[in-house]
């Protein structure tokens, strides 16, 4: 695609539920990244993924968060349990390789009632 | 403009005049430099890049400097314009993946 396109675009939820968040990376972007910004804060690094692989899950706070990638192309965030802490912008963002430009998608605001 | 600190700093600037945002990064092992603007409910938007072998690059109206001797990183606005009205971050990795966040400058272009 032209971008990385992220959906929903916002997803309101209850606290204990569980959510989905999905991202769709450029065309032909091998590197794939999940990033969190709470408000007023930059970016915060999750997970990294060179093709369908996790390279660096080193950022995911807990073992309530996974994300997959199963085609090396479309990925997928999953929180369990949901928290109001989890409340955040939830970025995605993807690159040809490690230590190109990445580039992000518009986010997913997620609200934890 | 300001470093980076504990609250978002603020810059505000006239129209048509020059922007300096500067940043304070604290890993000597960093050797990739990027500049992001961020706009109200959206994702940043890559503004322009600079690796550790260089201290100056040029783009449309930027220009990033690079002084790895005191770790300081500043983005250059040209003839700034209302649309350059945004929150920018400057980010570093030695990784080559991570990107370790500022916590940003608020640009403000009054007319």
């Amino acid at each position: 695609g032209a971008g990385v396109s992220q959906t929903p675009s916002n997803k309101v939820t209850e606290k204990g539920k569980y959510v989905e968040l999905r991202c769709d990376p450029i065309s032909g972007h091998t590197a794939l990244y999940w990033y969190r910004q709470s408000l007023g804060q930059g970016p915060e690094f999750l997970i990294y993924f060179q093709g369908t692989g996790a390279a660096d899950d080193s950022g995911l706070p807990n073992d309530r968060f996974f994300a997959v990638r199963p085609e090396g192309s479309v990925s997928t965030l999953k929180i369990q349990r949901t928290e109001r802490g989890d409340s955040a912008m939830y970025l995605c963002a993807s690159s040809s390789g490690a230590n190109e430009k990445l580039f992000f998608g518009s986010g997913t605001q997620l609200s934890v009632l | 403009g300001e470093s980076v600190g504990l609250h978002l700093p603020t810059l505000s600037v006239q129209e048509g005049d020059n922007s300096i945002i500067n940043c304070a990064y604290s890993n000597s092992a960093s050797d990739y430099f990027i500049w992001y603007k961020q706009e109200s409910g959206k994702g940043p938007q890559f503004i322009i890049d600079i690796r550790s072998n260089m201290d100056k690059r040029q783009g449309q109206r930027v220009t990033v400097l690079l002084n790895k001797t005191v770790k300081h990183l500043s983005l250059q606005i040209a003839a700034t314009q209302p649309g350059d009205s945004a929150v920018y971050f400057c980010a570093e990795t030695f990784s080559g993946y991570a990107l370790n966040f500022g916590k940003g400058t608020s640009l403000l272009v009054t007319p």
